[in-house]
């Protein structure tokens, strides 16, 4: 397994707390990604970062936010917890991408998240 | 942005049968395909990658085909075994520059002895 780890692995939580969740790569990969993955939704994408203070949305982004402020560490924040982000979520990094590369993506090993 | 329609939920194919699954895919045609293997309770793993110009693909047991006039991608196991049951799911770039990835929900597995 590429070198990336995720804490906590197992989290429940009560709505509206604040809950952060860490993924730490030892790759040095300049690309990192937070998914949610939900039965019949499938992986999506929440943020992702491009370099360090670098960051972007994705498709599910409103109730999170990130932080990298280390090329191996990926912080996702949720500011006040609700019930429907209730998920599985993966940290993912990539070494390539750009037009010319194909973006091979390598996931840690989830954190399971409950709100009460 | 990419909308990605994986054939079936769930899939049962005989040991030692071809498992076939299909990845259809909308808009815009992309500069790759890519598929993972995910097993319960643990994080996708990617499998492999077949580029816009590559009709075909093998990794030993595994072939990807590529139809970008179709957009769809198939995605073979030949002589199946249980232990790849899992649940496969494709990928494609969401956008142009490459850098996201748009999932299909994916489709489970599962190999009968």
């Amino acid at each position: 397994d590429a070198g990336i780890t995720q804490s906590p692995r197992h989290k429940v939580t009560e709505t509206g707390t604040p809950v952060t969740l860490r993924c730490h790569q030892t790759e040095n990969h300049r690309y990192m990604y937070w998914y949610r993955q939900d039965p019949g939704h499938g992986l999506r994408l929440i943020h992702y970062s491009y370099g360090v203070k670098d960051t972007d949305k994705g498709e599910v982004s409103d109730g999170y936010s990130v932080s990298r402020s280390k090329t191996e560490d990926f912080l996702l924040t949720l500011e006040s917890a609700t019930s429907s982000q209730t998920s599985v979520y993966f940290c993912a990094i990539s070494g390539t991408s750009g037009r010319f590369s194909y973006n091979e993506q390598f996931f840690g090993p989830g954190t399971r998240l409950t709100v009460l | 942005s990419q909308k990605i329609e994986q054939n079936s939920e769930a899939l049962n194919i005989q040991e030692g049968k071809t498992a076939t699954l299909t990845c259809n895919y909308t808009n815009y045609s992309p500069a790759y395909l890519q598929w993972y293997r995910q097993d319960p309770g643990r994080g996708p793993v990617f499998l492999l990658l077949i580029r816009e110009n590559e009709k075909e693909k093998r990794k030993e047991r595994l072939k990807v085909t590529f139809d970008t006039t179709l957009k769809q991608s198939l995605f073979h196991i030949t002589a199946s075994q249980p232990a790849d049951s899992a649940t496969y799911l494709c990928a494609l770039p969401s956008n142009f520059g490459n850098e996201k990835l748009t999932f299909g929900t994916g489709t489970r597995l599962t190999i009968i002895p």
